[in-house]
């Protein structure tokens, strides 16, 4: 069964402090795919990130930053230099190629508050 | 135009009463998606709809009836609930029922108390 865990249920930094999200997942799928949103209190879901198992690939949006790491089942999550309007739920997620009836399962999800 | 619309934004309603939740997106997604979150927990999928049939439903209780009347278009409709199905619900879409390939967008939610 697929699983993912995200150990931190809170963080707090300070603006402009650099911050890390973990994320450890479990599978028995070669193939999968793992994602990261974002929901901030007005409460919708934005996407950030959808990463293949086989791209192992670090990535960079502006701030942002992700670390995938198969030998370790894990799919961090960085921000650099955070703001206030980072503070929100961050979820990551998980979806199997042969998912069947759970398409994508989310992990319990990190809160950041970032004070400024 | 990559949004996702719900209403009504709140919602209260009695344990007899009915009323529908509504959800739209004009992206020409062909997979929309209900999703049920209570406070401090994950969303957790209630139904998937492809191509306006319904292909998932997650063992949700018959007071939650869903449709989908076209393409742009879902809806929930809510009959006699329990206090417990207070939550947030939140729909989605993608571009197909491929969560491996197409990310989901997601609307802002009806946050609904029934008393």
């Amino acid at each position: 069964a697929q699983k993912v865990t995200q150990a931190q249920t809170e963080i707090s930094v300070v603006e402009k402090e650099d911050v890390t999200l973990d994320c450890v997942y479990e599978t028995r799928d070669t193939t999968y795919y793992l994602f990261w949103y974002k929901q901030p209190p007005s409460g919708e879901l934005v996407f950030l990130i959808r990463r293949n198992s086989f791209d192992e690939q670090n990535e960079i949006s502006g701030r942002y930053s992700w670390n995938f790491q198969k030998s370790t089942s894990s799919f961090n999550f960085t921000i650099t230099a955070s703001q206030v309007v980072d503070s929100a739920v961050y979820f990551c997620a998980l979806s199997e190629e042969t998912a069947g009836n759970t398409p994508l399962v989310f992990g319990k999800g990190t809160r950041l508050s970032v004070i400024a | 135009d990559t949004e996702v619309t719900q209403t009504p934004k709140h919602l209260v309603m009695g344990m007899t009463n009915k009323k529908s939740l509504k959800c739209e997106q004009h992206m020409g997604h062909r997979a929309m998606y209900w999703y049920k979150q209570k406070a401090k927990k994950p969303p957790e999928l209630m139904f998937v709809y492809s191509y306006e049939k319904l292909s998932i439903n997650e063992s949700v209780p018959s007071r939650f009836s869903p449709e989908c009347p076209n393409s742009s278009l879902l809806n929930l409709h809510l009959h006699a609930l329990q206090p417990e199905d207070s939550a947030l619900y939140l729909c989605a879409s993608s571009q197909e029922w491929d969560p491996s390939s197409y990310e989901q967008y997601f609307g802002p939610g009806t946050r609904l108390t029934v008393t």
